[in-house]
């Protein structure tokens, strides 16, 4: 049912970088800005990123974030044990005229 | 500070209709550019957009949902009201009240509710 196509995990050591991607189409990711939302175990989601790479206070520089064209990715740079949760992208999608979110990746460290 | 906080039933039957509830402070539902949009997330399933409501009242329903969902605001209480007809068991998910900032190409919820869950069980 996600309009949007994350895939489903990652993982990597601490301290390192992962990526996760967010592919979409022109209705969506093509023409509107992206956001990033991380979901830490039993919690509500958080914004974590808007904008296309934008981040609120108090969000540490190691999450970043990019589109290009069609697609997005989230970073997360120096990961620690405490990144561990699920991560969706989210948009607006003009021939849907709905909000639209991603499959979920899960980021294992 | 910005909160919203999610009211409503914790278990209905199938068929009956759900009402949530969405009361909003630190912010006004009369402000452009500043929502309230529905979220849900299915036990162990991803999120899925639900339904807003601008502050001119405009709407704009989940494609897939839209014959059950209805949404409404009274910016005099600061309450935005969800309601979902002929639930099913497969409604069963934690539903989200979200504050929604948007405009010209930008979409996106920066303060979520805790989150009501709901059951459909009969």
């Amino acid at each position: 049912q996600s309009v949007l196509t994350q895939p489903p995990s990652v993982s990597a050591a601490p301290g390192q970088k992962v990526t996760i991607s967010c592919s979409g189409s022109s209705s969506n990711i093509g023409t509107n800005y992206v956001s990033w939302y991380q979901q830490l175990p039993g919690t509500a989601p958080k914004l974590l990123i808007y904008d296309n790479n934008k981040r609120p206070s108090g969000i540490p520089d190691r999450f970043s974030g990019s589109k290009s064209g069609t697609s997005a990715t989230l970073g997360i740079t120096g990961l620690q044990t405490g990144d561990e949760a699920d991560y969706y992208c989210g948009t607006w999608d003009d021939s849907l005229t709905a909000g639209v979110f991603g499959t979920g990746t899960e980021v294992t460290v | 500070q910005v909160t919203l906080t999610e009211s409503g039933p914790v278990l209905v039957k199938p068929t009956e209709t759900l009402t949530l509830t969405c009361t909003v402070s630190g912010f006004s539902l009369t402000n452009a550019g500043l929502t309230v949009t529905w979220v849900r997330q299915p036990p162990g399933k991803a999120l899925e957009w639900l339904a807003h409501v601008l502050s001119s009242d405009e709407k704009a329903y989940s494609t897939s949902l839209k014959t059950r969902l209805t949404i409404s605001k009274d910016t005099s209480k600061s309450q935005v009201v969800l309601t979902m007809t002929n639930m099913d068991p497969v409604d069963t998910a934690t539903y989200y009240c979200v504050r929604l900032v948007h405009g010209p190409f930008y979409y996106f919820m920066d303060v979520w509710g805790k989150g009501t869950t709901v059951t459909v069980s009969s």
